[in-house]
C-alpha cells in the first residue's frame, strides 16, 4: 500500500532554531502534499497545500515566512519552521495522494512530527 | 459555519458492542467525498472508509460501515463488535469537488474508549 514517511518523528530544540521536517512518498508520486498542524486533543488544521514545482498555497492566518514549504520533487515536500518559538510547539503531520488514483482514494498520512521548542 | 461537525467529543463503548459516531457536513458542491480516519494515541492517521456523494449504497469496510443520509447531510460511522484496539480518536473529513488533489476539511473528532 501507499506509504508516506515523515522525518523526524520528534524534535526538541531551543527557541530561535529553524527546524526542517521532511515528508516523502515512498512508493508513489505525489504532485500535491498537505501539511497539517494539530494541537493536543484538537483536530487537524490544514496549514498549506504543497504543489510540486510551484509555490505552496497557504491557508488564511498561516505565516508564509514562518512556515516555509518546498516541494522540489514528486516524492518529497519539506516544511521548515523558521526561528521557532515555544508557541510553534505542536504536532505536524503531512499527507499525500497518489497522482495516479481517482478522487475516491484517500490521502495517505505520515506518522507526524512532535515539535517541542524550549 | 462549520463544514464538518462531530457533536460527540467522547464516548465509552463496551467491548463487542457496536458504536455509532456522528458526522454532519455542510457543502453546496454537488460533488464531494467523505472520509473517516482513526488516530491512535501514537498519532498516525489511519484511513477507515470513504463515501462519495454520488454513491448509491452505503460504504462498508469490514467492521466499519457508513450510514450516509444525503438529504440530512450526515455520514455516521458505525463500528461493529468493538475491540479494545478501537480506542482512539476518530475524525470525519470532507473533500469538496471532483479534483483528486482537493484538500480535506476535518471535524473536531470523537474520542472512543472501549471498555473490557
Amino acid at each position: 500500500g501507499a506509504v508516506v514517511s515523515q522525518h523526524p518523528s520528534r524534535v526538541i530544540c531551543k527557541s530561535g532554531t529553524s527546524v526542517k521536517i521532511e515528508c516523502r512518498s515512498l512508493d508513489f508520486q505525489a504532485t500535491t502534499m498537505f501539511w497539517y498542524r494539530q494541537f493536543p486533543k484538537k483536530s487537524l488544521m490544514l496549514m498549506a497545500t504543497s504543489n510540486e514545482g510551484s509555490k505552496a498555497t497557504y491557508e488564511q492566518g498561516v505565516e508564509k515566512d514562518k512556515f516555509l514549504i518546498n516541494h522540489a520533487s514528486l516524492t518529497l515536500s519539506t516544511l521548515t519552521v523558521t526561528s521557532a518559538h515555544p508557541e510553534d510547539s505542536s504536532f505536524y503531520i503531512c499527507s499525500a495522494r497518489d497522482r495516479g488514483t481517482y478522487s475516491n482514494q484517500p490521502q495517505h498520512f505520515g506518522d507526524g512530527t512532535r515539535l517541542s521548542i524550549l | 459555519a462549520q463544514k464538518i461537525t462531530q457533536t460527540q467529543p467522547g464516548m465509552f463503548v463496551q467491548e463487542k458492542e457496536a458504536v455509532t459516531l456522528d458526522c454532519t457536513y455542510d457543502t453546496s458542491d454537488p460533488s464531494y467525498g467523505l472520509f473517516w480516519y482513526k488516530q491512535p494515541s501514537s498519532g498516525e492517521m489511519i484511513f477507515l472508509i470513504y463515501q462519495g456523494s454520488y454513491d448509491q449504497q452505503n460504504a462498508t469496510e469490514g467492521r466499519y460501515s457508513l450510514n450516509f443520509q444525503k438529504a440530512r447531510k450526515s455520514a455516521n460511522l458505525v463500528i461493529s463488535a468493538s475491540q479494545l484496539g478501537d480506542s482512539a480518536m476518530y475524525f470525519c473529513a470532507m473533500r469538496e469537488g471532483r479534483a483528486a488533489g482537493n484538500k480535506l476539511t476535518f471535524g473536531g473528532g470523537t474520542r472512543v474508549l472501549v471498555k473490557p
